[in-house]
């Protein structure tokens, strides 16, 4: 069993539509991260979230500790939102990270 | 600031031959961070470093080696290639694990066979 697991696999939708990818993890964190892989394969870093609800233009993180469970919303989505999105956990006990195996998303005009 | 930087972008090796992905970051960050991706699956961490002298295993560390005598460089070091070593290599840097943003470098593809 995975320690991250993120869902959808895959998602396509249209442009201007609202988008919410999910993220469960089974460790004890002491930070959560979205990643995003570009179709070129580089990654940069959206969010670090330890607590709450982050906001970067229209991109929107959440966490809820308690049940485990993040989410990384996109408003009003545009194809250059095309990519792959990854969340990460680092455990709380030390520097180890573990990754989700990423959410395609196709953002059709 | 050119940020993470990798070399080589990609590579083939022939089983057994060995090599060393170069990885320098000119941000000052103490942490550093070498991770394989393998299609279909999550990135996995290899090896870690919290400081120049300082290195430490991660999920998957069996065949590579690190050291780390710079706080700008931290070399990951393939000695016996296997053909279960290909794949993408991302580094990546930090400047602390609480102010965890990572880094990434563009990654190198490496090919075994």
């Amino acid at each position: 069993k995975n320690e991250v697991e993120q869902s959808p696999q895959n998602l396509t939708a249209q442009e201007g539509e609202f988008i919410t990818i999910n993220c469960s993890y089974s460790v004890g964190i002491s930070a959560l991260h979205w990643l995003q892989q570009h179709p070129g394969g580089g990654i940069v870093s959206l969010f670090m979230l330890s607590s709450g609800k982050k906001k970067h233009g229209r991109l929107i993180a959440t966490i809820n500790i308690q049940e485990k469970h993040s989410s990384l919303h996109i408003t009003a989505s545009h194809p250059r939102d095309s990519a792959v999105y990854i969340c990460a956990v680092r455990t709380y006990t030390g520097n180890q990270f573990y990754f989700g195996t990423g959410t395609s998303l196709t953002v059709i005009p | 600031n050119a940020g993470v930087t990798q070399t080589p972008k990609f590579r083939i090796l022939k089983i057994g031959q060995s090599m060393t992905l170069q990885c320098t970051q000119d941000m000052n960050h103490n942490y550093m961070y070498w991770y394989r991706q393998d299609p279909g699956m999550g990135l996995k961490l290899i090896y870690y470093s919290v400081g120049a002298g300082i290195t430490d295993k991660g999920e998957v560390p069996n065949g590579y080696n690190v050291s780390r005598s710079t706080t700008e460089d931290f070399p990951l070091r393939l000695e016996l290639a296997a053909p279960s070593q290909t794949s993408v290599y991302f580094c990546a840097s930090s400047r602390g694990q609480g102010a965890g943003e990572q880094f990434f470098g563009p990654g190198t593809r490496l090919t075994v066979l």
